[in-house]
Formats: C-alpha cells, sequence, structure tokens
C-alpha cells in the first residue's frame, strides 16, 4: 500500500503559488519523500525530493515539518501548463520497491 | 542526460501475437524497473532489475515477460495478452547505493492495446 495521502484534487489560479500537501505520518528516518507530476498521457516527471530539510530548485519548493510527517510541495507561479497529477512518495534508497497513490490532480484555472 | 528511453511509443497486438516493449538508459542506472498504468489510476509496479538480475515481481502474470540484457537495455516480452492488459507501460531506472536519494527517472511511456 501506498505510504502517502494527498488530497484527490485542488485547484489554483493562473499565477498564484500552489500548495499542494502530503502526508506520510509513517516514514522512516531513511526515506526520502520525492515529488513527480504525470501530464495527462506523458511518463511521470521527477519535481524534487527532500529528507529533512527544506528544499528548492528551478521548478519547485518542498517543505517538510520538523517531525517530517507531511510535506507541501510549492509552484511557485503556477502556469496553466502546470496542470497534471502530482504524486508524492516516500522512497528508502536501500529498497527499491516504489509505490505510487492515487495523487492530486491539480487544475491551473485562468 | 536524464533519459529514457521507450520503444515503440504504440503497439497494437492480437491475442495471438508475441511482441515486445523496449527501454533504454544510458545514465549509468543499475536498477530498472517497469510499471502498468491504467487510465485514471497511478502507475502500478510490476517487475524491478537490480544489477541485472530480477529483484521484484509484483505477481505478475507470465504472460509478460522481463528480460535484462545488460545494465543499459530492459525488455518486456508479451505473449497471449488479454484485452484488460491494454495500458500505458512504462519504464525507468535508477543508481543504486546511498547518498542524497536516488532519483527514479521515467520514460514517456509505451501505449499497448490488445484487440
Amino acid at each position: 500500500d501506498a505510504k502517502t495521502t494527498q488530497p484527490p484534487s485542488m485547484d489554483c489560479a493562473e499565477g498564484r503559488a500552489a500548495n499542494l500537501p502530503c502526508n506520510h505520518s509513517t516514514i522512516s528516518g531513511n526515506e526520502y519523500v520525492y515529488w513527480y507530476r504525470q501530464i495527462h498521457s506523458q511518463g511521470p516527471q521527477y519535481i524534487i525530493h527532500g529528507l529533512k530539510n527544506n528544499e528548492t530548485n528551478e521548478m519547485a519548493s518542498l517543505i517538510i515539518t520538523e517531525d517530517r510527517k507531511s510535506s507541501t510541495l510549492i509552484l511557485p507561479h503556477a502556469t496553466l501548463r502546470d496542470t497534471a497529477v502530482y504524486y508524492c512518495i516516500v522512497r528508502s534508497t536501500s529498497y527499491d520497491k516504489v509505490i505510487f497513490g492515487p495523487g492530486t490532480s491539480l487544475s491551473v484555472i485562468p | 542526460d536524464t533519459e529514457v528511453t521507450q520503444t515503440p511509443k504504440h503497439l497494437v497486438m492480437g491475442m495471438t501475437n508475441k511482441k515486445s516493449l523496449k527501454c533504454e538508459q544510458h545514465m549509468g542506472h543499475r536498477a530498472m524497473y517497469w510499471y502498468k498504468q491504467k487510465a485514471k489510476k497511478p502507475p502500478e509496479l510490476m517487475f524491478v532489475y537490480s544489477y541485472e538480475k530480477l529483484s521484484i515481481n509484483e505477481s505478475v502474470p507470465s504472460r509478460f515477460s522481463p528480460e535484462c540484457p545488460n545494465s543499459s537495455l530492459l525488455n518486456l516480452h508479451l505473449h497471449a495478452l488479454q484485452p484488460e492488459d491494454s495500458a500505458l507501460y512504462l519504464c525507468a531506472s535508477s543508481q543504486q547505493g546511498t547518498g542524497f536519494g536516488n532519483t527514479i527517472y521515467f520514460g514517456e511511456g509505451s501505449w499497448l492495446t490488445v484487440v
């Protein structure tokens, strides 16, 4: 079973920040939090990952709570091209079994 | 370069046909994966190869037969499939070992239709 829970859908106005939450209350100390997105009919695209510190790259920011039981993916200025299903995954680098949950369908609205 | 290449992009096959899906990566990754994705569902793990050996088989029916000829290539051989096997098949790869996580990179997928 997936180790994460996410809201099934969210809307965001174009140009505003999109904040996508993820709960991973059973995360282990050696498990990373990964975010992917999948635009219709394409393969999942890697966005960002982190262990316990907040991370930022050119696509997004990842905020992980101090207890590591939840995280938030932030798309700072959402565009229509950010409309996609966003998956939050926890993964141990010592174990290859990576399971996807249902994800969050983000709709960016003009 | 974080590219995983899958061929063909689209495949239509009859239930008595034998066909193969192919996947290639040149990132030096030693773990390779097959996922199956039905419409409006998340990807489901099928197989994992680690250092060219099958390490995980998620109880996939034997009509799907994976093969890893070398560290850069991954095949999925298909035989006697059913219409319900029609789906998007995704290949992925990742580095092995510890460090700051080992990101899994996905290909664009092969759309399979069984008629």
